[in-house]
């Protein structure tokens, strides 16, 4: 069964320093990832997502992530953070070709900003 | 283009009660996911249906049901409310594996 860990519950960055929100999946097979980004209260907002090619991806909002497959990871990078980036962050995965678009989320990772 | 709308937003219900949630889809998606968010368990599948059809089933027990109908909307009933129910019911919508757009979201309450 396929799965996604996020190591870090809550991290808290001055406003301007870089981050890096850590994702580890297991999936047998080539898997769909994705980044998304939910503010208090509502939806989940999709930063991007990998499922060929580059392994470097850019998103919405500054962000990029990194596919890195023999460290099973997908972390999301951005150089520098801003006050209204203050949210939660989830990555998921879905398995190409299982015949379902049925998403795992990982638990998720609170990021809290200092101005 | 329009996004994905869920309603109602808000739903205060009380134990034992039923209730039905609604989601509309992106045009031209025929895809829709229903997902539960509480503070303990995070997101957790619910089930996909896919052209009327049920296409994947999460770990939920019966009480959770869904249906599709030939617009793509699609509406989740749960009965037999209990206070675990309290949660973020969020709805995606779909046309492949990659991409999945979510709506805002009916926050229910059960009391």
């Amino acid at each position: 069964a396929q799965s996604v860990t996020q190591p870090d519950i809550h991290i808290t960055v001055s406003e301007g320093a870089s981050l890096e929100l850590r994702c580890n999946y297991s999936y047998g097979a080539t898997p769909y990832l994705f980044w998304y980004v939910q503010s208090p209260g509502q939806g989940l907002q999709l930063l991007l997502k990998y499922f060929s090619g580059d392994t470097l991806v850019q998103g919405i909002k500054g962000f990029e992530a990194e596919f890195k497959r023999s460290q099973s990871s997908f972390n999301l990078r951005k150089p520098s953070v801003h006050w209204s980036d203050a949210a939660e962050y989830f990555c998921a995965v879905v398995g190409s070709g299982a015949g379902s678009y049925q998403l795992t989320f990982g638990k998720g990772t609170k990021l809290s900003v200092i101005p | 283009k329009a996004g994905v709308t869920q309603t109602p937003r808000y739903l205060i219900k009380t134990r034992g009660q039923q209730v039905t949630l609604s989601c509309s889809p992106i045009s031209g998606h025929r895809s829709v996911s229903w997902y539960q968010q509480t503070p303990g368990q995070g997101l957790q599948f619910l089930f996909e249906y896919f052209s009327e059809t049920q296409r994947n089933k999460g770990n939920f027990p019966g009480r959770f049901s869904g249906r599709q109908f030939s617009n793509s909307r699609s509406e989740m009933n749960v009965s037999t409310l209990e206070l675990g129910d309290s949660a973020l019911y969020l709805c995606a919508s779909s046309r492949s594996y990659n991409e999945q757009f979510f709506g805002p979201g009916t926050r229910l309450t059960v009391l």
